[in-house]
């Protein structure tokens, strides 16, 4: 299995919901990734998980809270978000997270409406 | 700091004849280089890397890129394009010294492939 998988593929949620995104791969890599992506622009880096511990957050507001269940596992926790969080939510994972020059493999992302 | 630059927002090819997407990065340290593809409405897909040894690297679905030490640049190829080619590219950078492990993204490159 070598590829990365994201639900739900589409989300449309009000200001005052609670939702989840998850992600899931089952390629032993130890390094996870979530980034948001909006039209047109690159991939916006908001939390790396290296051995099922946080150990980078962009500086992203807490209405966006992450967690490493297991090594095959992300989710995304939302809560009280605004519309300008409306965006593609990308995962990826890379194999062992000390190596620089491994590629990350990208899911096919969430696309997440405010309303 | 590390820093990419794809100078086009978008190239405009005719289906057969040869394409060159532009990119060029700075690093502090030695670089490791990748190039991205991404399809309307996907995640990104791997296609290339440059870690060291020989400047031409030879990627997926017959895209090469060369890397340039002196020019700093990274610029993916094709000798002869498809329609199915057209898609949003992407040139990531990530130093050999990178201590966060973090992949910077360009902005991104459009390519039309007309038939």
């Amino acid at each position: 299995d070598t590829e990365v998988t994201q639900t739900p593929k589409h989300l449309v949620m009000g200001m005052t919901n609670k939702k989840s995104l998850k992600c899931e791969q089952h390629m032993g890599h130890r390094a996870m990734y979530w980034y948001k992506q909006k039209a047109k622009k690159p991939p916006e880096l908001m939390f790396v998980y290296s051995y099922e511990k946080l150990s980078i957050n962009e500086s992203v507001p807490s209405r966006f809270s992450p967690e490493c269940p297991n090594s095959s596992l992300l989710n995304l926790h939302l809560h009280a978000l605004q519309p300008e969080d409306s965006a593609l939510y990308l995962c990826a994972s890379s194999q062992e997270p000390g190596l620089r020059y491994n590629e990350q493999f990208f899911g096919p992302g969430t696309r997440l409406t405010v309303l | 700091a590390q820093s990419v630059a794809q100078p086009e927002d978008q190239v405009n090819v005719a289906e057969g004849n040869p394409l060159t997407v532009k990119c060029t990065y700075s690093v502090s340290g030695n670089p490791y280089l990748f190039w991205y593809v991404q399809y309307p409405n996907r995640g990104l897909q791997f296609l290339l890397k440059y870690i060291t040894g020989d400047n031409l690297v030879k990627g997926s679905y017959g895209f090469e890129a060369e890397f340039n030490k002196s020019q700093t640049s990274f610029h993916l190829k094709k000798p002869s394009a498809l329609v199915s080619d057209s898609a949003l590219y992407f040139c990531a950078v990530r130093a050999d010294n990178n201590a966060g492990n973090m992949l910077t993204f360009g902005g991104g490159t459009r390519l039309m492939v007309k038939p």
